[in-house]
Protein backbone atom coordinates (compact mmCIF):
# COMPACT_ATOMS: atom_id res chain seq x y z
CA UNK A 1 0.00 0.00 0.00
CA UNK A 2 0.79 3.44 -0.34
CA UNK A 3 3.23 5.05 2.41
CA UNK A 4 3.54 8.62 2.69
CA UNK A 5 6.42 10.44 5.06
CA UNK A 6 6.36 14.06 5.83
CA UNK A 7 9.22 16.38 7.37
CA UNK A 8 9.69 18.44 9.72
CA UNK A 9 7.61 16.45 12.44
CA UNK A 10 7.69 20.42 13.96
CA UNK A 11 8.35 23.92 12.46
CA UNK A 12 8.75 27.29 14.22
CA UNK A 13 9.58 30.23 11.81
CA UNK A 14 9.49 34.27 11.79
CA UNK A 15 6.50 35.93 11.18
CA UNK A 16 7.21 36.80 7.59
CA UNK A 17 9.64 33.67 6.59
CA UNK A 18 8.43 31.18 4.53
CA UNK A 19 8.15 27.61 5.60
CA UNK A 20 8.49 24.84 3.73
CA UNK A 21 7.30 21.19 4.36
CA UNK A 22 8.26 17.83 2.44
CA UNK A 23 6.77 14.70 2.14
CA UNK A 24 7.36 11.35 -0.16
CA UNK A 25 5.30 9.18 -1.56
CA UNK A 26 6.00 5.65 -2.28
CA UNK A 27 3.00 4.20 -5.20
CA UNK A 28 3.86 5.63 -8.36
CA UNK A 29 0.06 5.39 -9.12
CA UNK A 30 -1.20 7.76 -6.91
CA UNK A 31 -2.70 10.22 -8.69
CA UNK A 32 -3.56 13.27 -6.27
CA UNK A 33 -2.24 14.92 -2.95
CA UNK A 34 -3.73 17.71 -1.01
CA UNK A 35 -2.47 19.48 1.85
CA UNK A 36 -4.59 19.88 4.79
CA UNK A 37 -4.57 22.00 7.82
CA UNK A 38 -5.84 21.59 11.49
CA UNK A 39 -6.09 24.13 13.89
CA UNK A 40 -6.07 23.06 17.81
CA UNK A 41 -9.63 20.83 18.45
CA UNK A 42 -11.08 21.55 14.59
CA UNK A 43 -11.71 19.64 11.59
CA UNK A 44 -8.64 19.21 8.56
CA UNK A 45 -8.97 21.69 6.22
CA UNK A 46 -8.33 21.52 2.54
CA UNK A 47 -6.11 24.32 1.93
CA UNK A 48 -4.49 23.61 -2.14
CA UNK A 49 -4.11 20.40 -3.80
CA UNK A 50 -2.18 19.55 -6.74
CA UNK A 51 -2.99 16.11 -9.38
CA UNK A 52 -0.52 14.06 -10.68
CA UNK A 53 -0.39 15.79 -14.45
CA UNK A 54 0.63 19.32 -12.83
CA UNK A 55 4.03 20.48 -11.33
CA UNK A 56 3.20 23.37 -9.60
CA UNK A 57 0.07 25.28 -8.12
CA UNK A 58 -0.30 28.48 -6.30
CA UNK A 59 -2.84 30.37 -4.30
CA UNK A 60 -2.17 33.28 -2.91
CA UNK A 61 0.65 32.50 -0.43
CA UNK A 62 0.20 29.19 -0.52
CA UNK A 63 2.04 26.73 -2.90
CA UNK A 64 2.73 23.28 -3.58
CA UNK A 65 5.26 21.49 -6.05
CA UNK A 66 5.44 18.07 -7.41
CA UNK A 67 8.22 15.86 -8.36
CA UNK A 68 6.67 12.62 -9.75
CA UNK A 69 9.79 10.80 -10.95
CA UNK A 70 11.29 11.63 -7.53
CA UNK A 71 8.06 10.66 -5.70
CA UNK A 72 7.88 13.59 -3.79
CA UNK A 73 6.01 17.06 -2.97
CA UNK A 74 6.10 19.92 -1.06
CA UNK A 75 4.30 23.06 0.77
CA UNK A 76 5.59 26.52 0.43
CA UNK A 77 4.12 29.14 2.60
CA UNK A 78 5.61 32.52 1.91
CA UNK A 79 5.37 35.62 4.41
CA UNK A 80 4.20 33.41 7.15
CA UNK A 81 1.79 34.92 10.05
CA UNK A 82 0.29 33.67 13.53
CA UNK A 83 -2.83 32.25 12.10
CA UNK A 84 -0.86 29.87 9.86
CA UNK A 85 0.17 28.21 13.08
CA UNK A 86 -1.50 24.67 13.10
CA UNK A 87 -1.16 20.96 12.32
CA UNK A 88 -0.56 20.45 8.15
CA UNK A 89 -1.13 17.21 6.94
CA UNK A 90 -0.31 15.96 3.44
CA UNK A 91 -1.38 13.24 1.85
CA UNK A 92 -1.84 10.83 -1.55
CA UNK A 93 -4.59 9.56 -2.94
CA UNK A 94 -3.94 5.87 -4.95
CA UNK A 95 -5.90 4.81 -7.38
CA UNK A 96 -8.26 2.48 -4.98
CA UNK A 97 -9.27 5.79 -3.68
CA UNK A 98 -7.28 4.97 -0.31
CA UNK A 99 -5.95 8.54 0.77
CA UNK A 100 -3.16 7.98 3.38
CA UNK A 101 -1.66 10.96 5.28
CA UNK A 102 1.70 12.22 6.76
CA UNK A 103 2.52 11.88 10.26
CA UNK A 104 1.85 15.60 10.16
CA UNK A 105 4.27 18.73 10.13
CA UNK A 106 3.39 21.48 13.91
CA UNK A 107 4.01 24.94 12.82
CA UNK A 108 4.26 27.73 14.93
CA UNK A 109 4.78 31.18 13.66
CA UNK A 110 6.63 33.49 16.17
CA UNK A 111 5.54 37.12 16.26
CA UNK B 1 -24.18 24.04 1.24
CA UNK B 2 -24.15 22.95 5.05
CA UNK B 3 -21.12 20.84 5.35
CA UNK B 4 -20.55 17.34 6.64
CA UNK B 5 -22.14 16.69 9.85
CA UNK B 6 -21.44 14.37 12.35
CA UNK B 7 -23.18 12.50 15.30
CA UNK B 8 -22.57 12.11 17.86
CA UNK B 9 -19.75 15.05 18.52
CA UNK B 10 -18.26 13.33 21.72
CA UNK B 11 -19.08 9.46 23.53
CA UNK B 12 -17.69 7.80 26.17
CA UNK B 13 -18.20 4.17 26.56
CA UNK B 14 -16.61 1.45 28.85
CA UNK B 15 -14.78 -1.80 27.15
CA UNK B 16 -16.42 -4.50 25.81
CA UNK B 17 -19.08 -2.35 24.68
CA UNK B 18 -19.80 -1.34 20.99
CA UNK B 19 -20.63 2.11 19.45
CA UNK B 20 -22.16 3.60 16.31
CA UNK B 21 -21.14 6.85 14.86
CA UNK B 22 -22.86 8.71 11.88
CA UNK B 23 -21.75 11.01 9.29
CA UNK B 24 -24.40 13.13 6.69
CA UNK B 25 -21.98 14.24 3.68
CA UNK B 26 -22.38 17.33 2.04
CA UNK B 27 -25.58 17.24 -0.16
CA UNK B 28 -24.71 15.17 -3.60
CA UNK B 29 -21.69 14.07 -2.27
CA UNK B 30 -21.71 10.24 -2.72
CA UNK B 31 -18.06 8.94 -1.33
CA UNK B 32 -17.88 9.37 2.18
CA UNK B 33 -14.73 8.02 4.17
CA UNK B 34 -13.80 7.50 7.59
CA UNK B 35 -10.78 7.71 9.11
CA UNK B 36 -9.09 7.49 12.87
CA UNK B 37 -7.50 10.32 14.74
CA UNK B 38 -4.85 9.30 17.25
CA UNK B 39 -2.13 11.50 18.63
CA UNK B 40 0.25 8.21 17.91
CA UNK B 41 -0.37 7.04 14.76
CA UNK B 42 -2.21 10.25 13.12
CA UNK B 43 -4.62 9.88 10.70
CA UNK B 44 -5.48 6.18 9.56
CA UNK B 45 -7.99 5.41 6.86
CA UNK B 46 -10.86 2.91 7.90
CA UNK B 47 -13.26 2.71 4.58
CA UNK B 48 -14.26 4.22 1.92
CA UNK B 49 -17.58 3.68 0.61
CA UNK B 50 -19.54 5.16 -2.95
CA UNK B 51 -23.07 4.10 -3.54
CA UNK B 52 -23.57 2.09 -0.93
CA UNK B 53 -20.66 0.31 -1.87
CA UNK B 54 -17.44 -0.34 0.08
CA UNK B 55 -14.64 0.48 -2.38
CA UNK B 56 -11.65 0.44 -0.16
CA UNK B 57 -10.60 -0.94 3.76
CA UNK B 58 -7.66 -0.05 5.56
CA UNK B 59 -5.63 -1.92 7.83
CA UNK B 60 -7.95 -2.23 10.71
CA UNK B 61 -9.49 -5.52 12.65
CA UNK B 62 -12.56 -7.04 11.70
CA UNK B 63 -14.62 -5.16 14.62
CA UNK B 64 -14.45 -1.97 12.89
CA UNK B 65 -17.21 -1.75 10.19
CA UNK B 66 -18.96 0.39 8.36
CA UNK B 67 -22.24 1.13 5.55
CA UNK B 68 -23.96 3.19 3.66
CA UNK B 69 -27.30 4.09 2.94
CA UNK B 70 -28.90 5.19 -0.30
CA UNK B 71 -29.13 9.01 0.91
CA UNK B 72 -25.43 8.87 1.33
CA UNK B 73 -25.03 8.97 5.10
CA UNK B 74 -22.80 6.43 6.35
CA UNK B 75 -22.58 5.17 9.43
CA UNK B 76 -19.47 3.40 11.51
CA UNK B 77 -19.63 0.44 14.22
CA UNK B 78 -17.01 -0.77 16.49
CA UNK B 79 -17.95 -3.80 18.44
CA UNK B 80 -15.72 -5.08 21.73
CA UNK B 81 -14.58 -1.75 22.39
CA UNK B 82 -11.14 -1.84 23.21
CA UNK B 83 -8.83 1.58 25.65
CA UNK B 84 -6.94 1.54 22.21
CA UNK B 85 -10.28 2.76 20.47
CA UNK B 86 -10.13 5.68 21.75
CA UNK B 87 -9.64 8.50 19.20
CA UNK B 88 -11.22 11.10 17.28
CA UNK B 89 -13.27 9.45 14.50
CA UNK B 90 -13.32 11.59 11.12
CA UNK B 91 -15.93 11.45 7.86
CA UNK B 92 -14.98 13.21 5.04
CA UNK B 93 -17.32 13.00 1.95
CA UNK B 94 -16.08 13.84 -1.48
CA UNK B 95 -17.91 15.43 -4.59
CA UNK B 96 -19.01 13.55 -7.66
CA UNK B 97 -16.82 12.04 -10.09
CA UNK B 98 -13.98 14.00 -11.52
CA UNK B 99 -13.06 15.54 -8.21
CA UNK B 100 -11.03 14.20 -5.70
CA UNK B 101 -11.67 16.82 -3.05
CA UNK B 102 -12.72 15.35 0.58
CA UNK B 103 -14.16 17.35 3.42
CA UNK B 104 -13.99 16.52 6.49
CA UNK B 105 -16.70 16.70 9.14
CA UNK B 106 -15.74 17.72 12.87
CA UNK B 107 -15.41 13.97 14.11
CA UNK B 108 -16.71 12.58 16.76
CA UNK B 109 -14.44 11.93 20.23
CA UNK B 110 -14.68 8.44 21.37
CA UNK B 111 -13.67 7.95 24.84
CA UNK B 112 -13.09 4.11 25.94
CA UNK B 113 -12.87 3.29 29.83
Amino acid sequence: GENVEQHPSTLSVQEGDSAVIKCTYSDSASNYFPWYKQELGKRPQLIIDIRSNVGEKKDQRIAVTLNKTAKHFSLHITETQPEDSAVYFCAALSNDYKLSFGAGTTVTVRA
Amino acid sequence: KAGVTQTPRYLIKTRGQQVTLSCSPISGHRSVSWYQQTPGQGLQFLFEYFSETQRNKGNFPGRFSGRQFSNSRSEMNVSTLELGDSALYLCASSPPTGSYEQYFGPGTRLTVT
